[in-house]
């Protein structure tokens, strides 16, 4: 059974950057996508972006184009998400959630507990 | 993008009552790549069903998922106390994004 175990909560200042980790134990690393999903307060789920780590593809959607980065280190079966030019609306639980399949048009079968990502000053 | 509207919102039921929430895609979705996730306060999201229908390792049989092109429906036969929670749909068959409905929220009436 998969797991992804997720870093700690964090609190960051408005216009910095923030770096949540998500490692994978007890499956395949490779082969598989991996995504990043946020859920604001009060809000839903939101598709943020994804990663195939065997093809290094990325995917972002358009809202965060230009300041997320995903990356995975397949020695570790780690994958990243990096957020920057953060401001206080970031706030939110961050997710990664695994597709099982190497691409990213599919569900996701497992996924991180979250990360807590709170941006004040 | 395909936009998927969840309704209701809120359903306030009893344990041992019937569930039933829609999720309605602005757009066709072929071959039924439709996901139910069930999620709770400070716990991961979880699948339920995937394809429109077919249930995730572990989805007691009170769960089934059915639908096609915009209109999906997750029915609950009899709510357990365990089974309060969010309900998400999720579409897959078009580019990502994979745009998530808004929620329902099943409470405890």
């Amino acid at each position: 059974q998969v797991q992804l175990v997720q870093s700690g909560a964090e609190v960051i200042k408005p216009g910095s950057s923030v770096k949540v980790s998500c490692k994978t134990s007890g499956g395949t690393f490779s082969g598989f996508a991996f995504a990043w999903v946020r859920q604001a307060p009060g809000q839903g789920l939101e598709w943020m972006g994804g990663i195939i780590p065997v093809y290094e593809t990325t995917k972002y959607t358009q809202s965060f184009q230009d300041r997320l980065m995903i990356t995975a280190d397949d020695a570790t079966g780690t994958v990243y998400m990096q957020l920057s030019s953060l401001r206080s609306e970031d706030t939110a639980i961050y997710y990664c959630a695994r597709v099982p399949r190497g691409y990213f048009s599919y569900y996701f079968d497992s996924w991180g507990q979250g990360t807590l990502v709170t941006v004040s000053s | 993008e395909n936009v998927l509207t969840q309704s209701p919102a809120t359903l306030a039921l009893s344990p041992g009552e019937r569930a039933t929430l829609s999720c309605v895609a602005s757009q066709n979705i072929r071959n039924n790549y439709l996901a139910w996730y069930q999620h709770k306060p400070g716990l991961a999201p979880r699948l339920l069903i995937y394809d429109g229908s077919r249930r995730a390792t572990g989805t007691p049989d009170r769960f089934s998922g059915s639908g096609s092109g915009t209109d999906f429906t997750l029915t609950i036969s009899r709510l357990e106390p365990e089974d309060f929670a969010v309900y998400y749909c999720q579409q897959y068959d078009w580019s990502p994004p994979n745009t998530f409905g808004g929620g329902t929220k099943v409470e405890i009436k």
